[in-house]
């Protein structure tokens, strides 16, 4: 079974610029997850999907930062524009919801440099 | 709201003895209490995980985990460690609000020496 998938894997940009990630779930999961996760830091929630809905962007900077995920599957997360903050990995993570089963399956993540 | 500590940065243990890493969490509700691990360049797997039912959960690698619920903790343990298991661990624990929200730890990093 394949994973979760997503790119590029490194991407560096300039402050000011845009940039988009691309996440593919694991066929069949109902729900994905944005992650960021900062150096030395557990993984802090963008955004989360059930489906094709937008379930929690609460702590999502809605300003630069935004979110689809078409047809219930493929995601894609953009920045624009992009600031030195921005600076960290950003992780996929997609789960079968079932129940009270709700274990996440990560992608390798996206570290992106802003300089 | 939920949150998930754990107390130490970093655990070493050698090689054969027995690792414990340490989490403790608050929740208003019932607790459903996850650990993941990160290799270096590689995203977050899932170990292991408790809903509910027995208290000691069994998970991959040959990792278990401790539910108390009098002490809100969920201590990752394995009889005997390998070099192999040096990673980054993360505990996490989920909510359940209309959906299940998942706040994560600040992870441990583990270094077992031969």
């Amino acid at each position: 079974e394949a994973g979760v998938v997503q790119s590029p894997r490194y991407k560096i940009i300039e402050k000011k610029q845009p940039v988009a990630f691309w996440c593919n779930p694991i066929s069949g999961h109902n729900t994905l997850y944005w992650y960021r996760q900062n150096l030395g830091q557990g993984p802090e929630l963008l955004i989360r999907y059930e489906n094709e809905e937008a379930v929690d962007d609460s702590q999502l900077p809605k300003d630069r930062f935004s979110a689809e995920r078409l047809k219930g599957v493929d995601s894609t997360l953009k920045i624009q524009p992009a600031e030195l903050g921005d600076s960290a990995v950003y992780l996929c993570a997609s789960s079968l919801v079932t129940g009270t089963w709700h274990e996440q399956y990560f992608g390798p993540g996206t570290r992106l440099t802003v300089t | 709201a939920q949150s998930v500590a754990q107390p130490e940065d970093q655990v070493n243990v050698a090689e054969g003895n027995p690792l414990t890493v340490k989490c403790t969490y608050s929740v208003s509700g019932n607790p459903y209490l996850f650990w993941y691990v990160q290799y270096p360049n590689r995203g977050l797997q899932f170990l292991l995980k408790y809903i509910t039912g027995d208290n000691l959960v069994k998970g991959s690698y040959g990792f278990e985990a401790e539910f108390n619920k009098s002490q809100t903790s969920f201590h990752l343990k394995k009889p005997s460690a390998l070099v192999s298991d040096s990673a980054l661990y993360f505990c996490a624990v989920s909510e359940n609000t209309g959906g299940f929200k998942t706040i994560f730890g600040a992870g441990t990093r583990l270094f077992v020496k031969a």
